[in-house]
């Protein structure tokens, strides 16, 4: 079946660096995911990509669409501690169509835990 | 944004008895939601999709029977831990459609 690497698996950071996390595939996905994780709760949808090459930013966070379609890259510049959390990629066959419709199934990575530097 | 409502947020049961979680799209109606179970230092793991007005489709490996999940409306999905014991417990998320909006997750002790 489809699988999802994602690394690093976890990382420490220092407030003011910036950090940097991929996902790769063996297949290939029209969508790709990013969430931020915190303990006890939900996903929280930080970007979303639906085009090969897409560059989308959402404040301090960027993230590509890999022209390949099988990778994508997640970059967080100047971290602050509220940073830290699990960060999941998320691979997606088909593009949405309007709440209703049909939709594929979403191929998680197992996450990048990003804690703060002792 | 669209809003998940999820409840409860926790849970502790006892062996065979069940439970049912709940999740609400508050403004948006959803003819599917999707149901993920999510380990301890683990990542989500989809189990099945509600359908409105159909019977769910689950995925491999998870027990019909034992997961009854139910898309009672447009607005209303439920997952029924029937029989549950200690393996059962996890971490249970519900989505919309579309990966954009997570409920905020039930966790879930069997003791």
């Amino acid at each position: 079946g489809q699988q999802l690497n994602q690394s690093p698996q976890s990382m420490f950071i220092q407030e003011g660096e910036d950090v940097s996390m991929n996902c790769t595939s063996s297949s290939i996905f029209n969508t790709w995911l990013w969430y931020k994780q915190d303990p006890g709760e939900g996903p929280v949808l930080l970007i979303a990509l639906y085009k090969a090459g897409e560059l989308t930013s959402n404040g301090r966070l960027t993230a590509q669409f890999g022209i390949t379609r099988k990778d994508s890259f997640l970059n967080i510049s100047a971290s602050i501690p509220s940073d830290v959390g699990i960060y999941f990629c998320a691979g997606q066959l088909y593009p949405p169509v309007g709440y209703g419709g049909s939709q594929g199934n979403l191929i998680f990575g197992k996450g990048t835990k990003l804690s703060v530097k002792p | 944004g669209a809003v998940v409502s999820q409840h409860p947020s926790w849970v502790i049961c006892k062996s065979g008895t069940s439970v049912k979680i709940e999740c609400r799209s508050l403004d948006f109606q959803a003819t599917t939601m999707f149901w993920y179970r999510q380990f301890p230092k683990q990542s989500l793991m989809l189990m099945a999709t509600s359908n409105e007005g159909s019977k769910a489709t689950y995925e491999q490996g998870v027990e019909k029977d034992k997961f009854l999940i139910n898309h009672a409306s447009l607005t209303l999905s439920t997952l029924t831990v029937t029989s549950a014991h200690p393996e059962d417990s996890s971490f249970y998320i519900c989505s919309d459609p579309y990966g954009y909006t997570f409920g905020s997750g039930t966790r879930l002790t069997v003791v």
